[in-house]
């Protein structure tokens, strides 16, 4: 089945640094990814869409340029956090989508981020 | 943005008992997916419904997504401790691929 790669699955850092989070599809080109934030005993959030090629679409309320988000190629999408203070501290995951018409996403393991 | 409301948010029963979890929202979704996640991991996908009114089982847990596509059920008969995990219900805005999740289900079966 489809895999979803994701790496670093825990980071922990110090306040100012930036963070990159990559997510990969292993066995299947995703010509979109997603990229959620989940806080302690929430739910997924969507943060971004990344369309592989073009600039990522972010949500309501997300700030772009503290999450960046490239997706250079059909397998991998990488969100970086820039200059992250604890607030940040969440459990990060991503998702790639094999195209509309139902099918399902498959989402990577999540990467827990905890700023010092 | 579509809401999905599920409930109840918290359940904790005795191995054997039967449940439901139920998903709902006054948007339509073009379908509607259940996931089961464990902690520090990312979703595991369940199931996908896209029909209107359509049930599917897998083993001991059947889904159904309400005649209008605007809610859906999980019942699992019979728990089990190794049912115990997060189930969210997410749906997909028509034509987009995003998903939109519920606040989830903490389910909890003890032997």
């Amino acid at each position: 089945g489809a895999v979803v790669s994701q790496h670093p699955s825990w980071v922990i850092c110090k306040s100012g640094t930036s963070v990159k989070i990559e997510c990969r599809s292993l066995d299947f080109q995703a010509t979109t990814m997603f990229w959620y934030r989940q806080f302690p005993k929430q739910s997924l959030m969507l943060m971004a869409t990344s369309n592989e090629g073009s600039k990522a679409t972010y949500e309501q309320g997300v700030e772009k340029d503290k999450f960046l988000i490239n997706h250079a190629s059909l397998t991998l999408s990488t969100l970086t956090v820039t200059s992250a203070h604890p607030e940040d501290s969440s459990f990060y995951i991503c998702s790639a989508g094999q195209g509309a018409g139902n099918q399902p996403q498959h989402f990577g393991d999540g990467t827990r981020l905890s700023i010092l | 943005t579509q809401l999905l409301e599920q409930s109840p948010q918290f359940l904790s029963i005795q191995e054997g008992e039967n449940l439901t979890v139920y998903c709902n929202s006054s948007s339509v979704f073009s379908s509607l997916q259940w996931y089961r996640q464990e902690p520090g991991e990312g979703p595991v996908l369940l199931v996908t419904v896209v029909t209107g009114g359509e049930v599917k089982k897998l083993k001991r847990l059947t889904f159904q997504f309400g005649d209008a596509r605007k809610d859906s059920s999980l019942h699992i008969t019979a728990a089990q401790p190794g049912d115990t995990g997060l189930y969210l219900c997410a749906g997909e805005e028509g034509g987009s691929e995003k998903l939109v999740f519920g606040k989830g289900t903490k389910l909890t079966v003890n032997p």
